[in-house]
């Protein structure tokens, strides 16, 4: 799978928006976008994926850049709750991967009061 | 909403015993998975499994590893001879048939090999 980059820690406070980049510089046409994340003590959560759109969904926006090497999440108004280790993987389906997903070690993303 | 469960949440072995995991996938799901995430570390793909076979393994997943679905509910990860190194979570996780681009996991075992 292609490797994603992506900061160590973020910062937000509640109820702010928070962007969380991610680099893939490297994707390949094939490689879906796939975002989830682990809140403390829990098992990783799925959040969003696209392959070239932006996507939304009840949980947060997935903006993809027109060359597809780079993609944010976009969390519109940040709670407590959204405190979490978010993870951005690179994901092709075909081939011999069967779905299979490569964790890095995401961005700590802390939310202030 | 139907949710992974994983049984036991928490288990301490001694080093050498043999240790099960347990998974009830969501029901209707069609792929299978194991992570593991060592304290402080990356969570790290061990085995899928699909259509009663292991379709991929990673270098971790080495022969004291196995997985069953004996009963078409329950996924099992066996450990036949604990390593202090073993001590993880475990994580179980499945695919549906209508939507292959989300995996849904199950909120962890933690293994501890003393």
């Amino acid at each position: 799978d292609a490797k994603t980059t992506q900061p160590n820690s973020m910062e937000s406070n509640e109820e702010e928006p928070v962007h969380l980049p991610c680099n893939h510089s490297t994707i390949s046409g094939t490689d879906y976008i796939h975002w989830y994340r682990q809140l403390p003590s829990q098992g990783p959560e799925y959040v969003i994926h696209g392959l070239t759109s932006n996507v939304n969904n009840r949980m947060a926006s997935l903006a993809i850049a027109e060359d597809r090497k780079s993609s944010t999440l976009i969390l519109h108004r940040a709670t407590l709750r959204d405190a979490a280790v978010y993870y951005c993987i690179l994901r092709d389906w075909g081939g011999t991967s069967y779905g299979k997903l490569t964790f890095g070690q995401g961005t700590i993303l802390t939310v202030h009061p | 909403e139907p949710e992974v469960t994983q049984t036991p949440s928490h288990q301490v072995t001694q080093m050498g015993q043999e240790v099960i995991l347990r998974c009830v996938p969501i029901s209707n799901h069609l792929y299978f998975y194991w992570y593991r995430q060592i304290l402080g570390q990356k969570v790290e793909f061990l085995v899928s499994f699909y259509n009663n076979e292991i379709s991929e393994k990673s270098e971790i997943f080495d022969d004291q590893f196995s997985v069953e679905r004996p009963d078409g509910s329950n996924f099992t990860l066996k450990i036949r001879s604990t390593k202090l190194e073993d001590s993880a979570m475990y994580f179980c996780a499945s695919i549906p048939r209508d939507n292959q681009e989300t995996q849904y996991f199950g909120p962890g075992t933690r293994l501890l090999v003393l």
